[in-house]
């Protein structure tokens, strides 16, 4: 049930390195994506979206890739720093006039100083 | 730009008593706001749709006359839990999409900071 404590996958990196974080989505048909970061107690905070018709999208130190063959999603985090420890969140969208996002499970990143 | 703002940040109440929670666009527009449920270490579940001048649209297995929505303008929705049990412990988040930006063709979703419910 909702109460039952899930451990979220953790990726642990050294400040400075670089970070990759992978999510698999669900729907085939999805056509847009977006990649949220969540602090502790906080909202999630938006970092880079793409659509599908791109398979790589580049932010300020963030790039994500996009397969959709294997419905896959990452995102990388150049140079890696302890403000970027959080929980890290994909979401697809189907532009079909329903327009809620749906998450996937998430992924904590620690960064070791 | 594009904040959205929740009030309160965090509520305790008594079981069977109703709570109210408020969110805010507060420097953009948006006809559809959406309200997810979050428990620990766990992913953001969709609630509902709120949609401004009409009825909400709830996700199965969300009763609707236990969390009733209002969207009463274009910049708030409001999220009320009644009859509130501790299984109904949460933190609630709700987003927004920028009317304008929707009609740019832009499909981010501008989040809240979220309510910590706890009912005791």
């Amino acid at each position: 049930g909702e109460s039952v404590g899930l451990h979220l996958p953790t990726l642990s990196v050294q400040e400075g390195d670089n970070s990759i974080i992978n999510c698999a989505y669900s729907n085939s048909a999805s056509d847009y994506f977006i990649w949220y970061k969540q602090e502790s107690g906080k909202g999630p905070q938006f970092i880079i979206d793409i659509r599908s018709n791109m398979d790589k999208r580049q932010g300020q130190r963030v790039t994500v890739l996009l397969n959709k063959t294997v419905k896959h999603l990452s995102l990388q985090i150049a140079a890696t720093q302890p403000g970027d420890s959080a929980v890290y969140f994909c979401a697809e969208n189907i532009d079909t006039g329903r327009r809620a996002l749906t998450f996937g499970s998430g992924t904590r990143l620690q960064v070791q100083p | 730009g594009a904040v959205v703002s929740q009030h309160p940040s965090w509520v305790i109440c008594k079981s069977g008593t109703s709570v109210k929670i408020e969110c805010r666009s507060l420097d953009f527009q948006a006809t559809t706001m959406f309200w997810y449920r979050q428990f620990p270490k766990q992913s953001l579940m969709l609630m509902a749709t709120s949609n401004e001048g009409s009825k909400a649209t709830y996700e199965q297995g969300v009763e609707k006359d236990k969390f009733l929505i209002n969207h009463a303008s274009l910049t708030l929705s409001t999220l009320t839990v009644t009859s509130a049990h501790p299984e109904d412990s949460s933190f609630y988040i709700c987003s927004a999409r920028d009317l304008t930006g929707r009609l740019a063709g832009r499909r981010e979703q501008y989040f809240g900071p979220g309510t910590r419910l706890t009912v005791t």
